[in-house]
């Protein structure tokens, strides 16, 4: 089946650590996204990437990393200098284009990442 | 600062009856509306994207957009139980690049039996 894996689905992580989210897609989607979806804040993009090699800061970087080494994968590393990550991480694709292109964004299940 | 509003809610209609939902944004300039849907605990799932004014229908589920007006609706028809969830707005300023996409904080829908 098509679709957006993440892994793992509930990851704990204690102070000072860095740990990181695995992102796959079989979609053959150019594009790739993480947010961060915090109660009553709505979902905030932190990177994103539109070809292999190349990704982009989002609103809220700090303290996260990424890399593109493939079209399918877009693992996020999330780093000890990130203080308050306690968090639903979700990565989506999209195709690229324009409007009516079919640029809608589909989401992986999630990853629960709570610090202890 | 480009917005996404929608009203918190809950909302809370009776079962069968017509849910609507509703979306407005700040930039007149804004070209891709989605709706999604998210379960408590769960990712956000696509309802349904729009692109032009008017109606776009599909199943129970019907999309009014009004750039005039700017803002955009979701109609659920024949509400069920299962419909219960959180239905999130989001706006695409520009054409293509959804490192735009603008987010709504979320409607919370409750369909009573």
């Amino acid at each position: 089946d098509g679709g957006i894996t993440q892994s793992p689905k509930y990851l704990f992580r204690k102070e000072g650590q860095n740990v990181t989210l695995s992102c796959e897609q079989n979609l053959n989607h150019d594009a790739m996204y993480w947010y961060r979806q915090d109660p009553g804040q709505g979902l905030r993009l932190i990177y994103y990437s539109q070809i292999v090699n190349d990704f982009q800061k989002g609103d809220i970087a700090e303290g996260y990393s990424v890399s593109r080494e493939k079209k399918e994968s877009f693992p996020l590393t999330v780093t000890s200098a990130q203080k308050n990550p306690t968090a639903f991480y979700l990565c989506a694709s999209s195709r690229t284009g324009g409007r009516n292109s079919g640029n809608t964004i589909y989401f992986g299940e999630g990853s629960w990442l709570t610090v202890v | 600062q480009k917005e996404v509003e929608q009203n918190s809610g809950p909302l809370s209609v009776p079962e069968g009856a017509i849910a609507s939902l509703n979306c407005t944004y700040s930039d007149r300039g804004s070209q891709s509306f989605f709706w999604y849907r998210q379960y408590s605990g769960k990712s956000p799932e696509l309802i349904m994207s729009i692109y032009s004014n008017g109606d776009k229908e599909d199943g129970r589920f019907t999309a009014q957009l009004n750039k005039a007006s700017q803002y955009v609706s979701l109609l659920i028809r024949d509400s069920q139980p299962s419909d219960s969830a959180t239905y999130l707005c989001a706006v695409n300023p520009g054409a293509g690049n959804n490192r735009k996409l603008i987010w709504g904080l979320g409607t919370s829908l409750a369909v009573n039996p």
